[in-house]
């Protein structure tokens, strides 16, 4: 079963937009997410985190926001850059146990 | 610089030859993983270990061995590659696992493995 999942596949956005990346997960027992970037050719690298106790981080140009209620997370690119164009994962983990990635979303950005 | 190195970055083989996909670290890190990367499946978990002499299996065990006889090191070895093995493959360590729930995994470059 899928604990974290991104339901889509792929998002375009023009240049200057948001984005708005989401992920959906099923277990309550969650308590740290995180978000990595993912470029051709390339391993993913970590962007920005997020703990079950907060609703929002902000780091620059990007922020997470996590919704218990509906367990849900979102990552927000403002403004977003062609160089933003990559893979994005969202991943979480319980208090102790390993990360779980979810399917992972292709971002095109367009000048 | 710290980084985590795997190699071959690239390789093709055929079915059964035994292959090892090989991973450092020089961050000194205690946890180092095993992931695969397949369309619409994301990164899934292979193997796993803690520390040195430590390992354990992920999601997705099967037909991969691993060993970690020293901190830095810890190598992918399929025994009898089978075209079901054709992924990406990354390696990744961090600090630790457990106590310290922020901790980000640091991931090398990938391997694309093709078996015929």
């Amino acid at each position: 079963d899928q604990q974290v999942k991104q339901n889509s596949p792929s998002l375009s956005v023009q240049e200057g937009r948001i984005s708005i990346l989401n992920c959906d997960y099923t277990n309550s027992m969650f308590d740290y997410f995180l978000w990595y970037k993912k470029y051709p050719a390339e391993g993913p690298t970590f962007l920005i985190s997020i703990s079950s106790i907060k609703d929002k981080n902000e780091d620059g140009r990007f922020t997470v926001f996590l919704n218990k209620s509906a367990k849900h997370l979102s990552l927000h690119i403002v403004p977003s850059q062609p160089g933003d164009s990559a893979v994005y994962f969202c991943a979480a983990r319980p208090r102790g146990g390993k990360l779980i990635f979810g399917q992972g979303t292709e971002l095109s950005v367009k000048p | 610089e710290a980084q985590v190195t795997q190699n071959p970055r690239y390789l093709i083989t055929v079915t059964g030859k035994k292959l090892t996909v090989t991973c450092s670290q020089n961050m000194n890190h205690e946890y180092m993983s095993w992931y695969r990367q397949d369309p619409g499946l994301g990164l899934r978990q292979i193997y796993y270990s803690m520390n040195v002499e430590v390992t354990d299996k992920g999601d997705v065990p099967e037909g991969y061995k691993v060993s970690r006889k020293e901190k830095r090191n810890f190598p992918l070895i399929l025994e009898s590659p089978s075209p079901n093995q054709t992924s990406l493959y990354f390696c990744a360590s961090s600090p630790e696992r457990t106590s310290l729930s922020h901790n980000e995994q640091f991931f090398g470059p990938g391997t694309r493995l093709t078996v015929l």
